[in-house]
């Protein structure tokens, strides 16, 4: 069963704008990532943010994470039409050991 | 450095034939994963490995879902008597020991039960 769900499922934006993604999970966990899948590509790790973390950047990217209220978004800056792709988060819950639980994904189109 | 990489890319099979996906990890990491994708869902674990040792099969859907790995590199995902409801994206992931917790996933194997 999947552990969270991003919202929204789907975002259109232009090129340049900013694009938020929100994640929101169930239990405890020890780290939180996300992750990109272009169509037809595996998925791609981007970034990942540990549960004694609050917020984290990796160039264009930002991502926070708030463990009271399980949530977490992910903010891409100036958006490009190559960030066209899905985003997933996951999440490797307290006592889990390592494996990711992800969410349903966002789809993300950006349009010239 | 080559990262990880899954054969078939493309498999399909008829309903109640046995197939086996293979995986092959980024060289030197001890930690593998499988992960199923359905169409429009995000991949749900299957299975986990360190070293040659399964440590995790909690996901695997059925006692036709069996995975091996050896001698701690490759492995191999098999699906017996494959059923339509199997048809899916199955991924592999491997993880090394200075960026643990990051998986690092190879292109996955769309398999199509007929």
């Amino acid at each position: 069963s999947q552990q969270g769900e991003e919202d929204p499922q789907a975002l259109s934006i232009q090129e340049g704008e900013n694009a938020t993604m929100n994640c929101s999970y169930k239990t405890s966990i020890n780290n939180l990532q996300w992750y990109r899948q272009n169509s037809g590509r595996g998925l791609v790790h981007l970034i990942l943010i540990r549960s004694n973390e609050r917020e984290k950047h990796s160039g264009r990217l930002r991502v926070t994470l708030d463990t009271s209220k399980k949530s977490s978004s992910l903010l891409i800056t100036a958006s490009r039409a190559a960030d066209t792709a899905s985003y997933f988060c996951a999440t490797a819950f307290t006592g889990g050991g390592n494996k990711l639980t992800f969410g349903t994904g966002t789809q993300l189109k950006v349009e010239l | 450095g080559a990262g990880v990489s899954q054969s078939p890319r493309y498999k399909v099979a008829k309903r109640g034939q046995d197939v086996a996906l293979r995986c092959d990890p980024i060289s030197g990491h001890v930690s593998l994963f499988w992960y199923q994708q359905a169409l429009g869902q995000g991949p749900e674990f299957l299975t986990y490995f360190q070293n040659e040792a399964q440590l995790d099969k909690s996901g695997l859907p059925s006692d036709r879902f069996f995975a091996e790995r050896p001698e701690g590199s490759v492995s191999t995902l098999k699906i017996q008597r494959t059923q339509q409801e199997d048809s899916a994206v199955y991924l592999c992931a491997s993880g090394g020991s200075r960026f643990k917790d990051t998986q690092y996933f190879g292109p996955g194997t769309r398999l199509t039960v007929l």
